[in-house]
């Protein structure tokens, strides 16, 4: 079945900062991407997703990228604020038609 | 449009008791997914119900259970309760079955004595 590696599990950065962080994942069959944010207490919010037919999709400071051949994706977020702390997971479907796997999650602290 | 709705948001049980746990999905959704969090172990994926119709399951055992009504609403129940089912519940609704947006709930703690 499908596998999803994320790294890293923590990140620190300074306010302005740029965080990055990749998740790889197996089944070569995997047809969307998705990334959530998970503030203390809160449900997971979709933030972005990007599907195995586009490389890569911007919205504001947020940025993911897909290589199907190395099978990674990336989560980029520019001039990082403090309230973009959360933990991030990224997700991959099983198959083309499956259930999503998660990551670990990424805790990212970003300090004023 | 009114988010995703799960009830309890909160429950204690002892070992050996059984619990059902309710989602509605957001209005015209009709998939339902069902996830375990714990520190430990991060986002595992329980079931996948769509037009009432499991689709797909998780590495979990046969105490884990669920269903899907025909207005789309999903319970999921767990019996005899274990330590380790301690967790925090999450589903989530999306549009259709497959690779689709999906929006979770504000979860039900489940904390087992």
């Amino acid at each position: 079945g499908e596998n999803v590696e994320q790294h890293p599990s923590t990140l620190s950065v300074q306010e302005g900062d740029s965080a990055v962080i990749k998740c790889t994942y197996s089944d070569s069959a995997s047809n969307y991407f998705p990334w959530y944010k998970q503030e203390l207490g809160k449900r997971p919010q979709l933030i972005i997703d990007i599907r195995s037919n586009v490389g890569e999709k911007k919205d504001q400071r947020i940025a993911v990228t897909l290589n199907k051949t190395a099978k990674h994706f990336s989560l980029h977020i520019t001039e990082t604020q403090p309230e973009d702390s959360a933990v991030y997971f990224c997700a991959a479907t099983e198959g083309s038609q499956g259930n999503l796997i998660f990551g670990k999650g990424t805790k990212l602290s970003v300090k004023p | 449009k009114a988010g995703v709705t799960q009830t309890p948001r909160y429950l204690i049980k002892t070992r050996g008791q059984q619990v059902t746990l309710s989602c509605s999905p957001i209005s015209g959704h009709r998939s339902v997914s069902w996830y375990q969090q714990t520190p430990g172990q991060g986002l595992q994926f329980l079931f996948e119900y769509f037009s009432e119709t499991q689709r797909n399951k998780g590495n979990f055992p046969g105490r884990f259970s669920g269903r899907q009504f025909s207005n789309s609403r999903s319970e999921m129940n767990v019996s005899t309760l274990e330590l380790g089912d301690s967790a925090l519940y999450l589903c989530a609704s999306s549009r259709s079955k497959g690779a689709y947006e999906q929006y979770f709930g504000p979860g039900t703690r489940l904390t087992v004595t």
